[in-house]
């Protein structure tokens, strides 16, 4: 168990909807970090906050949207979804030496 | 374009046998990772590697960062089922990034 915790764990949903995924980091880490595992892409960094600021963006459709909350909950906002957009998602936190914990993760399906 | 390239992506062989995991790029690295992940469950962090020629051992699994920072080996000897897995190297492109980029993956299978 790597102490954060991400919800749901599965999600099937058509497309063109919106979907909310939930992620609780560990107890003391501020940091959290969001990548997208699909099956011919590997792990790619969606986003990233810090004690509720983004501190660092990678490849993140203008369709989604992240923040983080002031209990340090952070939310992935998924919109007009589409079938590409199944895959994997996951939440990590960092603690002080760097090391990521990651989530189980959340599966989207798109139908 | 793959910053981190890994190679195999797929591998399978027998138990007790010994295999080479490869994580190549252009770019330099200021440290890299190493992650394991099994099915259902997010990666898992093995190790660290900062200085270029470092070698890290974990029990069976040596790990080696390139002179020049650039690329890393997993070297995992007389391997066993329970090393099955999704091995994922990420790197950090300078000091305390906060970007980690990661390799696409090597599947490994050990049959018994």
């Amino acid at each position: 168990d790597s102490g954060v915790t991400q919800t749901p764990k599965h999600l099937i949903t058509a497309t063109g909807q919106r979907v909310t995924l939930r992620c609780s980091p560990r107890s003391g880490d501020l940091s959290v970090y969001w990548y997208q595992q699909s099956l011919d892409q590997g792990l790619q960094f969606l986003i990233q906050y810090y004690n509720g600021e983004e501190r660092a963006k990678g490849n993140i459709l203008e369709r989604f949207s992240a923040q983080q909350f002031p209990d340090l909950h952070s939310e992935l906002n998924l919109s007009s979804l589409e079938l590409g957009d199944s895959a994997l998602y996951f939440c990590a936190s960092r603690d002080g030496t760097g090391e990521l914990f990651f989530g189980e993760g959340s599966r989207l399906t798109v139908l | 374009t793959q910053l981190l390239e890994q190679s195999p992506q797929f591998l399978s062989i027998q138990e007790g046998e010994n295999l080479t995991v490869y994580c190549n790029s252009s770019s330099v690295f200021s440290s890299l990772q190493w992650y394991r992940q099994e099915p259902g469950e997010g990666p898992v962090l093995l190790v660290t590697v900062v200085t270029g020629g470092e070698v890290k051992k974990l029990k069976r699994l040596t790990f080696q960062f390139g002179d020049a920072r650039k690329d890393s080996s997993l070297h995992i000897t007389a391997a066993q089922p329970g090393d099955t897995g999704l091995y994922l190297c990420a790197g950090a492109r300078v000091q305390g990034a906060q970007k980690l980029v990661f390799g696409q993956g090597t599947r490994l299978t050990i049959n018994p």
